[in-house]
């Protein structure tokens, strides 16, 4: 069971817009930023999104991301066939003094 | 860029201990706390722990009884032991840059290491 809740699968066609949710606590996302990785099959988890809302250099601006309360989510708009991975966020958490993570979400490109 | 390199024991069987260790290269090693991350096969992400340079350490609640995490500075390195393994040890090990020394509550992990798999079987 993890700590943050995400839904483990998400679908969307070419070009259309996903989102996907991040549900946390008052001790993990109500006050700490929220950071967004990418993984492919077989390879290390990759930063997409940090404190937040920031994109690293070299992550398409298709990504974004965003926080309110104790939630988060990552929007995917012009979706690509190249985007077929697993999401997962993560947050620092006072309570458990360490770094959380959702479960995943499994995203297919239709 | 940091790069970081690891390597370590792939296969335990239960009981024995888990050894694996973390090499950066190319950056600040002071700069930042440095965490080992595991993936149990088909699995989610679990944070284990992290150290930085000072040699201060903090780890998940789950696994604080099992786990020692130890740092070299003079070599860049950082390394992971947990005792006792059983099955539910079994996974692909991570290591990663992670929170900023300043803040471990912030940052993000960046860059991670190529991963090890380590299975436990007797």
């Amino acid at each position: 069971q993890s700590v943050l809740t995400q839904p483990p699968s998400a679908s969307g066609t070419p070009g259309q817009r996903v989102t996907i949710s991040c549900s946390g606590s008052s001790s993990n996302i109500g006050r700490k930023t929220v950071n967004w990785y990418q993984q492919f099959p077989g390879t290390a988890p990759k930063v997409l999104m940090h404190s937040n809302d920031r994109r690293p250099s070299g992550v398409p601006d298709r990504f974004s991301a965003s926080k309110s309360g104790t939630s988060a989510s990552l929007a995917i708009s012009g979706l690509q066939s190249e985007d077929e991975a697993i999401y997962y966020c993560s947050a620092w958490d006072d309570s458990l003094n360490g770094w959380v993570f959702g479960g995943g979400t499994k995203l297919a490109v239709l | 860029q940091v790069l970081l390199q690891q390597w370590g024991a792939g296969l335990l069987k239960p009981s024995e201990t888990l050894s694996l260790t973390c090499a950066a290269s190319g950056g600040s090693f002071s700069g930042y706390y440095w965490s080992w991350i595991r993936q149990p096969p088909g699995k989610g992400l679990e944070w284990i722990g992290e150290i930085n340079h000072r040699g201060i350490t903090n780890y998940n609640p789950s696994l604080k009884s099992r786990v020692t995490i130890s740092i070299d500075t003079s070599n860049n390195q950082f390394s992971l032991n947990v005792k006792s393994v059983t099955a539910a040890d079994t996974a692909v090990y991570y290591c990663a840059s992670g929170g900023h020394i300043v803040d471990p509550t912030t940052g993000w992990f960046d860059p991670w290491g190529q991963g090890t798999l380590v299975t436990v079987s007797s």
